[in-house]
């Protein structure tokens, strides 16, 4: 079966420097997604992205936060100059289709951000 | 703006024994569910979902929903659960015409031999 895959699987950063994390999503997928989860809380939307540009954005996602589809394969999410409360578990999620007739969303198995 | 709350963070059980996890919604708006598992270092898996019809969705591993729309709940059962069903279990759901999933806290569900 497909899968949507994630590196790294563990990311160590110092505060103030930038991070880009990478995500493959399932190859006919359309719609791809970023969610991310604080330790001990609940899973979170952060943006999703269809025909290359940006469809929906939480207020989580400011102006430090950035995505892109840099070819027909990878999804990427930059953040600038990442804060200690930037450390999550962050997940990459794509879809067939979104909207009206919600497809499934398919996770990888997510990138551990830690921030020092 | 939707919320989901699942009731019990941590739910022991032992080998075999029957199981209910437990989510309510709360939305103005009509809404899609799902359940999602996450095994320890992995990703969510998609364990079922409620789009519309049936109120009683069978999903993998044996595991059974059902969306009651009157009392906002879409609790997930499994009449005889296994080790291997130690995870963490996430009710989400999303409102038609949206693609963000709105996720419960999690329900840890451990099985006791």
């Amino acid at each position: 079966e497909p899968e949507v895959t994630q590196t790294p699987s563990h990311q160590v950063t110092q505060m103030g420097q930038e991070v880009i994390l990478r995500c493959v999503p399932i190859s006919n997928h359309l719609y791809f997604y970023w969610y991310r989860q604080i330790l001990g809380q609940k899973v979170e939307f952060l943006v999703s992205f269809y025909n290359n540009e940006i469809s929906e954005k939480s207020e989580i996602f400011d102006d430090q936060f950035s995505v892109e589809r840099p070819d027909g394969s990878n999804f990427t999410l930059k953040i600038r100059s990442t804060k200690l409360e930037d450390s999550a578990m962050y997940f990459c999620a794509s879809s067939y289709s979104g909207g009206a007739r919600n497809q499934p969303q398919h996770f990888g198995d997510g990138t551990r951000l830690s921030i020092l | 703006a939707q919320s989901v709350t699942q009731l019990d963070s941590q739910v022991p059980v032992f080998e075999e024994a029957p199981v209910e996890l437990r989510c309510n919604y709360s939305s103005s708006v009509s809404v899609y569910l799902f359940w999602y598992v996450q095994y320890p270092n992995q990703g969510l898996q998609l364990l079922l979902k409620y789009l519309s019809g049936s109120t009683l969705v069978k999903g993998i591993n044996g595991f059974e929903a059902e969306f009651n729309k009157s009392q906002t709940s879409f609790h997930l059962r499994k009449p005889s659960v296994h080790i291997s069903d130690t995870a963490e279990y996430f009710c989400a759901v999303s409102i038609q015409g949206a693609q963000k999933l709105v996720f419960g806290q999690g329900t840890r569900l451990t099985i006791n031999p």
